[in-house]
């Protein structure tokens, strides 16, 4: 299957801080890429779906001020975590589609674990 | 919306039984159906998928089987090994215009398969 990284694959920081957190489709571009959330024993929650080159399209009740998407280029999305509270943990996984004409195949990354302190 | 059901939250097998994995959708437009393999602490892989216009579909020891009329398709595992232990996800999805909208889960089934 197709490779998706992320990076870093886990942090943890301070209450208060920003953290960034890259996404890659290391194989294919990726017109467009997903954010999920996960809590422990659950499933996966969707927060937003960004489309290069275009503002990200947020889920109800997630907040775009506190998570900041870019989706720089076909093959990188970020995802910053502004001013991280400890509610704010969690482990988030980003997912690369392939474009309509291949498919459009979901593949997801590896996950980051951040821990706010 | 979409809405998607799956059963078992669990499910307990013994090395070399069969298992199987239920999903039922909602909405009778949706048209793509993707199952995911989650290890702990892993981002889920996609392990089979299955479109609209084909009843089953196999891949060595994984098939996924879909029932359009009924809105329900499954995953199934023969020759279960204990490396298949891990929680499982379906997902379905339709396409809007010209493009696959966003895929819609259920909540997962800790699949353990016992030595």
């Amino acid at each position: 299957g197709a490779v998706v990284s992320q990076h870093p694959s886990w942090v943890i920081c301070k209450s208060g801080t920003s953290v960034k957190i890259e996404c890659r489709s290391l194989d294919f571009q990726a017109t467009t890429m997903f954010w999920y959330r996960q809590f422990p024993k659950q499933s996966l929650m969707l927060m937003a779906t960004s489309n290069e080159g275009s503002k990200a399209t947020y889920e109800q009740g997630v907040e775009k001020d506190k998570f900041l998407i870019n989706h720089a280029s076909l093959t990188l999305s970020t995802l910053t975590v502004t001013s991280a509270h400890p509610e704010d943990s969690s482990f988030y996984i980003c997912s690369a589609r392939r474009p309509p004409l291949v498919g459009e195949t979901q593949y997801f990354g590896p996950g980051t674990r951040l821990l706010v302190l | 919306g979409e809405n998607v059901e799956q059963h078992p939250s669990t499910l307990s097998v013994q090395e070399g039984d069969s298992a199987v994995i239920k999903c039922t959708y909602s909405d009778s437009a949706s048209n793509y159906f993707p199952w995911y393999k989650q290890e702990l602490g892993k981002g889920p892989q996609l392990i089979i998928d299955i479109r609209s216009n084909v009843g089953e579909k196999k891949d060595q020891r994984i098939a996924v089987t879909l029932n359009k009329t009924a809105k329900h398709f499954s995953l199934h595992i023969t020759e279960t090994q204990p490396e298949d232990s891990a929680v499982y996800f379906c997902a379905a999805s339709l396409k809007y215009g010209g493009s696959q909208g966003n895929l819609i889960f259920g909540k997962g089934t800790k699949l353990s398969v016992k030595p």
